[in-house]
Protein backbone atom coordinates (compact mmCIF):
# COMPACT_ATOMS: atom_id res chain seq x y z
CA UNK A 1 0.00 0.00 0.00
CA UNK A 2 1.25 3.28 -0.75
CA UNK A 3 2.27 5.83 2.17
CA UNK A 4 2.64 9.08 3.32
CA UNK A 5 6.38 10.01 4.40
CA UNK A 6 6.58 13.70 5.68
CA UNK A 7 9.89 15.89 5.85
CA UNK A 8 10.80 17.02 8.23
CA UNK A 9 10.00 14.71 10.94
CA UNK A 10 10.14 17.71 13.55
CA UNK A 11 10.51 21.80 13.39
CA UNK A 12 10.70 24.35 15.75
CA UNK A 13 10.01 27.78 14.95
CA UNK A 14 9.50 31.27 16.06
CA UNK A 15 5.61 32.57 16.34
CA UNK A 16 5.26 34.73 13.41
CA UNK A 17 7.30 32.70 10.88
CA UNK A 18 6.66 30.09 8.26
CA UNK A 19 6.55 26.93 8.49
CA UNK A 20 7.22 24.18 5.60
CA UNK A 21 6.31 20.28 5.41
CA UNK A 22 6.75 17.68 2.61
CA UNK A 23 5.12 14.84 2.00
CA UNK A 24 5.60 12.48 -0.26
CA UNK A 25 3.86 8.89 -1.53
CA UNK A 26 4.65 6.32 -3.79
CA UNK A 27 1.45 5.45 -5.87
CA UNK A 28 -1.28 7.24 -8.21
CA UNK A 29 -3.85 9.11 -6.34
CA UNK A 30 -7.39 10.86 -6.75
CA UNK A 31 -6.53 13.41 -3.99
CA UNK A 32 -4.09 14.12 -0.37
CA UNK A 33 -5.41 15.43 2.31
CA UNK A 34 -3.25 17.11 5.35
CA UNK A 35 -4.33 16.85 8.85
CA UNK A 36 -3.27 18.10 12.21
CA UNK A 37 -2.93 15.84 15.87
CA UNK A 38 -2.94 18.05 18.67
CA UNK A 39 -0.96 15.98 21.39
CA UNK A 40 -3.70 13.33 22.77
CA UNK A 41 -6.27 14.65 20.73
CA UNK A 42 -7.49 12.99 17.44
CA UNK A 43 -6.78 14.18 13.99
CA UNK A 44 -8.58 17.26 12.46
CA UNK A 45 -9.25 17.19 8.54
CA UNK A 46 -7.05 20.48 7.31
CA UNK A 47 -7.23 20.51 3.66
CA UNK A 48 -8.00 18.28 0.65
CA UNK A 49 -6.09 18.82 -2.63
CA UNK A 50 -7.51 16.69 -5.57
CA UNK A 51 -4.49 15.13 -7.94
CA UNK A 52 -5.63 17.66 -10.96
CA UNK A 53 -5.06 20.48 -8.55
CA UNK A 54 -1.80 22.03 -8.37
CA UNK A 55 -2.47 24.31 -5.23
CA UNK A 56 -5.29 25.35 -3.06
CA UNK A 57 -5.75 27.65 -0.14
CA UNK A 58 -7.43 27.75 3.25
CA UNK A 59 -6.82 31.01 5.57
CA UNK A 60 -2.97 30.50 6.59
CA UNK A 61 -2.36 27.29 4.95
CA UNK A 62 -1.46 26.64 1.45
CA UNK A 63 -0.40 23.41 0.01
CA UNK A 64 0.83 22.34 -2.94
CA UNK A 65 0.36 19.23 -5.06
CA UNK A 66 2.87 18.40 -7.79
CA UNK A 67 1.81 14.51 -8.90
CA UNK A 68 5.10 14.34 -11.52
CA UNK A 69 7.04 13.92 -8.51
CA UNK A 70 4.41 12.49 -6.18
CA UNK A 71 4.79 15.15 -3.25
CA UNK A 72 3.08 17.81 -1.52
CA UNK A 73 3.97 20.42 0.77
CA UNK A 74 2.13 22.77 3.48
CA UNK A 75 3.13 25.95 4.51
CA UNK A 76 1.65 27.55 7.25
CA UNK A 77 2.34 31.72 7.61
CA UNK A 78 2.30 33.50 10.58
CA UNK A 79 2.48 31.27 12.24
CA UNK A 80 1.36 30.85 16.18
CA UNK A 81 1.80 28.98 19.33
CA UNK A 82 -1.48 27.25 18.97
CA UNK A 83 0.23 25.68 15.73
CA UNK A 84 1.97 23.20 17.48
CA UNK A 85 0.98 19.73 16.81
CA UNK A 86 1.70 17.01 14.59
CA UNK A 87 0.91 17.38 10.89
CA UNK A 88 -0.13 14.73 8.62
CA UNK A 89 -0.76 14.02 4.90
CA UNK A 90 -3.10 10.87 3.26
CA UNK A 91 -3.54 9.60 0.46
CA UNK A 92 -6.06 7.36 0.54
CA UNK A 93 -6.87 6.56 3.92
CA UNK A 94 -3.06 6.01 4.49
CA UNK A 95 -0.87 8.47 6.92
CA UNK A 96 2.60 9.17 6.81
CA UNK A 97 4.31 9.50 10.12
CA UNK A 98 3.84 13.19 10.42
CA UNK A 99 5.54 16.37 11.20
CA UNK A 100 5.84 17.31 14.93
CA UNK A 101 5.82 20.85 14.87
CA UNK A 102 6.52 23.31 17.40
CA UNK A 103 6.01 27.18 17.30
CA UNK A 104 8.01 29.15 20.23
CA UNK A 105 6.09 32.12 21.47
CA UNK B 1 -22.21 17.15 20.64
CA UNK B 2 -19.17 14.89 19.60
CA UNK B 3 -19.44 14.09 16.15
CA UNK B 4 -17.68 10.77 16.24
CA UNK B 5 -17.07 9.39 20.03
CA UNK B 6 -14.86 6.33 21.20
CA UNK B 7 -15.18 4.71 24.76
CA UNK B 8 -13.03 4.39 26.65
CA UNK B 9 -10.33 7.07 26.56
CA UNK B 10 -7.87 4.80 28.54
CA UNK B 11 -7.84 1.24 29.21
CA UNK B 12 -5.11 -0.46 31.31
CA UNK B 13 -4.87 -4.63 31.39
CA UNK B 14 -3.26 -7.85 31.82
CA UNK B 15 -1.95 -9.50 28.85
CA UNK B 16 -3.59 -12.21 27.84
CA UNK B 17 -6.90 -10.44 28.47
CA UNK B 18 -10.36 -9.56 26.10
CA UNK B 19 -11.39 -5.92 25.75
CA UNK B 20 -13.31 -3.88 23.74
CA UNK B 21 -13.64 -0.60 22.62
CA UNK B 22 -16.56 0.97 21.01
CA UNK B 23 -16.74 4.05 18.95
CA UNK B 24 -20.29 6.30 17.75
CA UNK B 25 -20.58 8.62 15.72
CA UNK B 26 -23.60 10.94 15.06
CA UNK B 27 -22.48 12.61 11.55
CA UNK B 28 -25.26 10.21 9.43
CA UNK B 29 -21.95 8.66 7.78
CA UNK B 30 -21.86 5.47 5.76
CA UNK B 31 -18.15 4.88 6.71
CA UNK B 32 -16.61 3.63 9.74
CA UNK B 33 -12.92 2.96 10.33
CA UNK B 34 -10.16 1.57 13.47
CA UNK B 35 -6.70 2.88 12.95
CA UNK B 36 -3.79 2.39 14.96
CA UNK B 37 -1.57 4.93 16.29
CA UNK B 38 1.63 3.45 17.69
CA UNK B 39 4.36 4.74 19.86
CA UNK B 40 6.34 6.79 16.72
CA UNK B 41 2.87 8.43 15.75
CA UNK B 42 2.55 6.25 12.82
CA UNK B 43 -1.22 5.88 11.97
CA UNK B 44 -2.34 2.66 10.04
CA UNK B 45 -5.34 1.95 9.06
CA UNK B 46 -6.75 -1.43 10.09
CA UNK B 47 -10.26 -1.84 9.13
CA UNK B 48 -13.10 0.13 7.47
CA UNK B 49 -17.05 -0.71 7.67
CA UNK B 50 -19.25 0.60 4.68
CA UNK B 51 -23.02 0.81 5.83
CA UNK B 52 -22.42 -2.27 8.36
CA UNK B 53 -20.13 -4.38 5.44
CA UNK B 54 -16.41 -5.22 5.84
CA UNK B 55 -14.78 -3.30 2.77
CA UNK B 56 -11.18 -3.12 4.32
CA UNK B 57 -9.48 -5.62 6.63
CA UNK B 58 -5.27 -4.30 6.05
CA UNK B 59 -3.10 -7.23 7.97
CA UNK B 60 -4.43 -7.22 11.39
CA UNK B 61 -4.09 -10.27 13.51
CA UNK B 62 -7.48 -12.45 13.91
CA UNK B 63 -7.05 -11.46 17.75
CA UNK B 64 -8.97 -8.37 16.48
CA UNK B 65 -12.02 -8.63 15.35
CA UNK B 66 -14.83 -5.52 14.23
CA UNK B 67 -18.22 -5.42 14.74
CA UNK B 68 -20.62 -3.11 12.99
CA UNK B 69 -24.74 -3.45 14.44
CA UNK B 70 -25.37 -0.32 12.74
CA UNK B 71 -23.60 1.89 10.75
CA UNK B 72 -23.28 4.50 13.61
CA UNK B 73 -20.91 2.11 15.54
CA UNK B 74 -17.66 0.35 14.78
CA UNK B 75 -16.89 -1.93 18.13
CA UNK B 76 -13.39 -3.51 18.07
CA UNK B 77 -12.67 -6.88 20.36
CA UNK B 78 -9.98 -7.85 20.48
CA UNK B 79 -8.74 -11.23 22.47
CA UNK B 80 -5.37 -12.44 24.27
CA UNK B 81 -3.96 -9.11 24.26
CA UNK B 82 -0.05 -8.37 23.83
CA UNK B 83 2.17 -6.18 25.27
CA UNK B 84 2.46 -5.18 21.01
CA UNK B 85 -0.87 -3.82 21.35
CA UNK B 86 -0.15 -1.14 23.41
CA UNK B 87 -1.21 1.98 21.37
CA UNK B 88 -3.87 4.31 20.60
CA UNK B 89 -6.93 3.13 18.56
CA UNK B 90 -8.48 5.72 16.51
CA UNK B 91 -12.22 5.65 15.25
CA UNK B 92 -13.18 7.69 11.90
CA UNK B 93 -16.22 7.80 9.98
CA UNK B 94 -16.56 9.74 6.25
CA UNK B 95 -19.14 10.08 4.44
CA UNK B 96 -17.74 8.40 1.41
CA UNK B 97 -15.95 5.17 1.58
CA UNK B 98 -13.05 3.84 -0.65
CA UNK B 99 -11.02 6.21 -2.11
CA UNK B 100 -10.29 9.10 0.02
CA UNK B 101 -12.66 11.72 -1.76
CA UNK B 102 -13.75 13.27 1.87
CA UNK B 103 -12.28 13.98 4.98
CA UNK B 104 -12.03 11.99 7.61
CA UNK B 105 -13.72 13.08 11.03
CA UNK B 106 -11.65 11.14 14.27
CA UNK B 107 -12.51 10.51 17.70
CA UNK B 108 -10.29 11.59 20.31
CA UNK B 109 -8.84 7.64 20.75
CA UNK B 110 -8.82 5.07 23.27
CA UNK B 111 -5.34 4.51 24.73
CA UNK B 112 -4.75 0.91 25.15
CA UNK B 113 -1.78 -0.27 27.54
CA UNK B 114 -1.22 -3.86 28.07
CA UNK B 115 0.93 -4.85 31.28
Amino acid sequence: SQQGEEDPQALSIQEGENATMNCSYKTSINNLQWYRQNSGRGLVHLILIRSNEREKHSGRLRVTLDTSKKSSSLLITASRAADTASYFCATERVFGAGTILRVKS
Amino acid sequence: DTAVSQTPKYLVTQMGNDKSIKCEQNLGHDTMYWYKQDSKKFLKIMFSYNNKELIINETVPNRFSPKSPDKAHLNLHINSLELGDSAVYFCASSQVPGASTGELFFGEGSRLTVL
